[in-house]
């Protein structure tokens, strides 16, 4: 069965400094996606970057990047230069190609630090 | 923005009622989803759809159900609510396409007393 781990329940990071948030996942199936999602405080649910089983760079979208280690499956997000707006909890979710659920970790409460 | 309308966005009611939380989609996406969001566990899947009267379970259907008469709207009913759940609701939906993220409403906080 698929499964989603985030081991940082929370996290501090200097403002204008880099963070990387963990996200180690597990599935039987070759062909996957990999999603990260942005919750502030405000509650909504955002998407932030997408990362294919089988795309072979590593996704970037503006500040935030994903550090994908197949083998170690393993899907890390970076987001670069925090800012005071960063501050939120982040979610990793994966859905098998096979099927249409998608399956999310337990998330990371980052706050960034003026 | 997705147009997803959850509703309501807040409701209180007694153990043992019957509850039920409407989505609403305007982009025509075939799949839809409940989840349930609580401290400590994250996103758990309670049903998803995959089209009209075509339901699935997720992880946490137990004192769940669903129903999809339309593509726009999908239902979630908890039949006798207890105070277990107590949540907040969120729906989403998908276009199905393998890069295609979920997009979420803005969620229902429901309280069981």
């Amino acid at each position: 069965a698929q499964k989603i781990t985030q081991t940082q329940p929370g996290m501090f990071v200097q403002e204008k400094e880099a963070v990387t948030l963990d996200c180690t996942y597990d599935t039987s199936d070759q062909s996957y996606g990999l999603f990260w999602y942005k919750q502030p405080s405000s509650g909504e649910m955002i998407f932030l970057i997408y990362q294919g089983s089988y795309d072979e760079q590593n996704a970037t979208e503006g500040r935030y990047s994903l550090n994908f280690q197949k083998a170690r499956k393993s899907a890390n997000l970076v987001i670069s230069a925090s800012q005071l707006g960063d501050s939120a909890m982040y979610f990793c979710a994966m859905r098998e190609l096979g099927t249409y659920k998608y399956i999310f970790g337990t998330g990371t409460r980052l706050k960034v630090l003026a | 923005d997705a147009g997803i309308t959850q509703s309501p966005r807040h409701k209180v009611t007694e153990t043992g009622t019957p509850v039920t939380l409407r989505c609403h989609q305007t982009e025509n996406h075939r799949y839809m989803y409940w989840y349930r969001q609580d401290p400590g566990h994250g996103l758990r899947l309670i049903h998803y759809s995959y089209g009209v009267k075509d339901t699935d379970k997720g992880e946490v259907s137990d004192g769940y159900s669903v129903s999809r008469s339309k593509t726009e709207d999908f239902l979630l009913t908890l039949e006798s609510a207890t105070s277990s759940q107590t949540s907040v609701y969120f729906c989403a939906i998908s276009s199905g396409d393998r890069d295609s993220p979920l997009h979420f409403g803005n969620g229902t906080r429901l309280t069981v007393t």
